[in-house]
C-alpha cells in the first residue's frame, strides 16, 4: 500500500508569510505526528493529532497549528515565517493513538526555506 | 522532561568488525524505546523496539534500566549498514510523541 505522502516536498518563503504544509497518511492510519527537524536541534515534535483532535503539543510557538481531517489527512501551517523555521518537516503515521508500542510511518518530509 | 542522548555523531567502523551505537535516556518512569534508521536518500524508518525484543538485520538492543541505556548492537557490521541511527522514547500517556536523540551517523568501510 501507498506510504505517507507530503506535499509540497520543497518550498521557498520569505519572512512574514504564512505556510501551509499537507500530510496525506496511509490508508486505514488515525494518527498523524509532525516534526520539525533542523541541524541544530535535530528531530523535534511539534504535535499529534488523532481523530480530528490534537492529543499532544510539542514546545513550539503559537505560530505553529495543525488540524486533521475526517479522512486523516492533516496540515500544518505556519504563520509569520522566521529565518528559523527552515527546516525538514516530517510527518508520521500510525494506526493507533496511546499505545507505546506504536510503529510510525514517515513521509518523504516537506523542505522549507525560509529567506 | 525526558531527553534521549547520543554521545557519538559520527561512528566509522570496518566491514565485519562489531557495532555499537550508544543511547541514554533520561526519565523518571520506564519509557518504551526505539531505534530508527535513515537510509541515504530514504525516509526514516523504524528499525527495531524494545517491546518486541526483535532482532532486525542482525542488530539488537538492550535495555539496561540501571544504567538507562538502550544500545544497539551488531557483531559483524556490512557495507549495508552505513546510515544514520536515531534513538527515540516514548513515555506512556505520551500518546505517539517520539522524544529523538541528535543521531549517530555510522559509516562501514571497507
Amino acid at each position: 500500500k501507498a506510504g505517507v505522502t507530503q506535499t509540497p516536498r520543497y518550498l521557498i518563503k520569505t519572512r512574514g508569510q504564512q505556510v501551509t504544509l499537507s500530510c496525506s497518511p496511509i490508508s486505514g492510519h488515525r494518527s498523524v505526528s509532525w516534526y520539525q527537524q533542523t541541524p541544530g536541534q535535530g528531530l523535534q515534535f511539534l504535535f499529534e493529532y488523532f481523530s480530528e483532535t490534537q492529543r499532544n503539543k510539542g514546545n513550539f510557538p503559537g505560530r505553529f497549528s495543525g488540524r486533521q481531517f475526517s479522512n486523516s489527512r492533516s496540515e500544518m501551517n505556519v504563520s509569520t515565517l522566521e529565518l528559523g523555521d527552515s527546516a525538514l518537516y516530517l510527518c508520521a503515521s500510525s494506526l493507533r493513538a496511546g499505545r507505546v508500542d506504536n510503529e510510525q510511518f514517515f513521509g518523504p518530509g516537506t523542505r522549507l526555506t525560509v529567506l | 522532561a525526558q531527553r534521549v542522548t547520543q554521545p557519538e555523531k559520527l561512528l566509522s567502523v570496518f566491514k565485519g568488525a562489531p557495532v555499537e551505537l550508544k543511547c541514554n535516556y533520561s526519565y523518571s518512569g520506564s519509557p518504551e524505546l526505539f531505534w530508527y534508521v535513515q537510509y541515504s536518500r530514504q525516509r526514516l524508518q523504524l528499525l527495531l523496539r524494545h517491546i518486541s525484543r526483535e532482532s532486525i538485520k542482525g542488530f539488537t538492543a538492550d535495555l539496561n534500566k540501571g544504567e538507562t541505556s538502550f544500545h544497539l548492537k551488531k557483531p559483524f557490521a556490512q557495507e549495508e549498514d552505513s546510515a544514520m541511527y536515531y534513538c527515540a522514547l516514548v513515555i506512556t500517556g505520551g500518546g505517539n510523541k517520539l522524544t529523538f536523540g541528535t543521531g549517530t551517523q555510522l559509516k562501514v568501510e571497507l
